[in-house]
C-alpha cells in the first residue's frame, strides 16, 4: 500500500539554522505530495503542496521539490525561528486527492533562542 | 470561515460505555474526514463522507465504529463498547472537493477509555 516515511525527531535547532526533515513516500503511481504543521495546542493545517514531479511547493520561508526520482519530498527552511517549533507531517494522496491523505508519523522540531 | 469544530475536545469514559463525538464542518465543505492519531504517529483514515454519503471506511474501522452525516452538515462518530485501545485523539477535517488534499482539520476529540 502507500505509506510515507519521515525522518525520527526530535530536531532540536538553534535560532536562525538551516532546516532539514526528510521524507520519502511509497506509491502506486503519482500521487499528490503534502507537508502539514501542528503547532502546539492547535490542529494541523496546511504548510504547503505539490502535485506532480519537479513543482516546488513554499510557504511561510519553507520549501519543498516533489523528486520523483528519488521518491523524496524534503522540507527545508533557511533560518528557523523560536516560531518554528511544531510537528511537522508529511502526507501523500492518490487520483487528484480523491482518496484520503496519508502520513508520516510526524516530525517534531524544537527551536532554541 | 469559522474553521472546523469539534465537540467535546476530551472524553474519559469507563470501558464498555458507548461515546458519540460530533464535528462540525467549515460550511460549504463537502467533503468531511474522521482521522485517529495515537501517540507519536501520525493520523490514520477512519472514513469519509462526501455530501451525505459515506464513500470510503478503513480497516481500522471495526464495527464497534459508526459514523454518519445526515443532510451533508455535521458528522457523528460513534464508538460502541469502548476498549482501552480506543484511546486516542480523534481529528476531523474537511475540504472542498476541489482542492487535490487540502484538508482543513478542527481541534480533535481526545478519548481516554479508563
Amino acid at each position: 500500500g502507500n505509506s510515507v516515511t519521515q525522518m525520527e525527531g526530535p530536531v532540536t535547532l538553534s535560532e536562525e539554522a538551516f532546516l532539514t526533515i526528510n521524507c520519502t513516500y511509497t506509491a502506486t503511481g503519482y500521487p499528490s505530495l503534502f507537508w502539514y504543521v501542528q503547532y502546539p495546542g492547535e490542529g494541523l493545517q496546511l504548510l504547503l503542496k505539490a502535485t506532480k514531479a519537479d513543482d516546488k511547493g513554499s510557504n511561510k520561508g519553507f520549501e519543498a521539490t516533489y523528486r520523483k526520482e528519488t521518491t523524496s519530498f524534503h522540507l527545508e527552511k533557511g533560518s528557523v525561528q523560536v516560531s518554528d517549533s511544531a510537528v511537522y507531517f508529511c502526507a501523500l494522496t492518490m487520483n487528484s486527492g480523491n482518496t484520503p491523505l496519508v502520513f508520516g508519523k510526524g516530525t517534531r522540531l524544537s527551536v532554541i533562542a | 470561515d469559522t474553521g472546523v469544530s469539534q465537540n467535546p475536545r476530551h472524553k474519559i469514559t469507563k470501558r464498555g460505555q458507548n461515546v458519540t463525538f460530533r464535528c462540525d464542518p467549515i460550511s460549504e465543505h463537502n467533503r468531511l474526514y474522521w482521522y485517529r492519531q495515537t501517540l507519536g504517529q501520525g493520523p490514520e483514515f477512519l472514513t469519509y463522507f462526501q455530501n451525505e454519503a459515506q464513500l470510503e471506511k478503513s480497516r481500522l474501522l471495526s464495527d464497534r465504529f459508526s459514523a454518519e452525516r445526515p443532510k451533508g452538515s455535521f458528522s457523528t462518530l460513534e464508538i460502541q463498547r469502548t476498549e482501552q485501545g480506543d484511546s486516542a485523539m480523534y481529528l476531523c477535517a474537511s475540504s472542498p472537493t476541489a482542492r487535490v488534499g487540502e484538508q482543513f482539520f478542527g481541534p480533535g476529540t481526545r478519548l481516554t477509555v479508563l
